[in-house]
């Protein structure tokens, strides 16, 4: 079981990131994906949660507006945007299964995490 | 929101000690979505107990959660010199789930 993200960026202040989370090993749509970021030297803090059976998401307020996930079940692949980047955007971003497949599980961290960097 | 605050913010404790973490949510946690994971520098988290009392997969029986409500502990009963590490509580039964500030346990 494996969660494998894309690599590092850095961007400027306003534009936008993606970051990839490629899913293999186990049954793609049966195991939600949580996002979570931790901003360097701090804690951990939830973005959202996507089906990746159905795609149906449930968003941080603090991010709301400024986020979408959404899964390719073709390529097992869940995408994260992030749009008007902040300098308190910079952080390393996990993407996460649930830990199983019941309606409500914890996230279970196998992403290797991507850092973005927001800098002018 | 659930606000989530754990303490202490760091325990000093010699490897053998029982090390004990506190989370206090300031609501109920929603039938028990209550989770702990360990994260050492450089890592992602990994999750140690889900459900307040359950361990996940592999996880040693050194590791301990009990609580209900909104207030929760986790315990290390003899700690290892690989569990000094940070801690984190977690909620997930209520949108938008939340995490503790963290607790660190160092060698004393």
């Amino acid at each position: 079981v494996q969660l494998v993200q894309s690599g590092a960026e850095v961007k400027k202040p306003g534009a936008s990131v993606t970051v990839s989370c490629k899913a293999s090993g186990y049954t793609f749509s049966k195991l939600g994906i949580s996002w979570v970021r931790q901003a360097p030297g701090q804690g951990l803090e939830w973005m959202g949660w996507i089906s990746t059976y159905n795609g149906n998401t449930n968003y941080a307020q603090n991010v709301l507006g400024r986020v979408s996930m959404t899964a390719d079940t073709s390529t097992n692949t869940i995408f994260l945007e992030l749009r008007s980047l902040r300098y308190d955007d910079t952080a390393v971003y996990y993407c996460a299964k649930d830990y199983m497949s019941s309606d409500i599980s914890p996230p279970d961290f196998l992403g290797q995490g991507t850092l973005v960097t927001v800098s002018s | 929101e659930i606000v989530l605050t754990q303490s202490p913010g760091t325990l000093s404790l010699s490897p053998g000690e029982r090390a004990t973490v506190s989370c206090r949510a300031s609501q109920s946690v929603t039938s028990s979505y209550l989770a702990w994971y360990q994260q050492k520098p450089g890592q992602a988290p990994r999750l140690l107990i889900y459900g307040v009392s359950s361990r996940a997969t592999g996880i040693p029986d050194r590791f301990s959660g009990t609580g209900s409500g909104t207030d929760f502990t986790l315990t290390i009963s003899r700690l290892e010199p690989e569990d000094f590490a940070v801690y984190y509580c977690h909620q997930y039964g209520r949108p938008p789930w939340t995490f503790g500030q963290g607790t660190k346990v160092e060698i004393k």
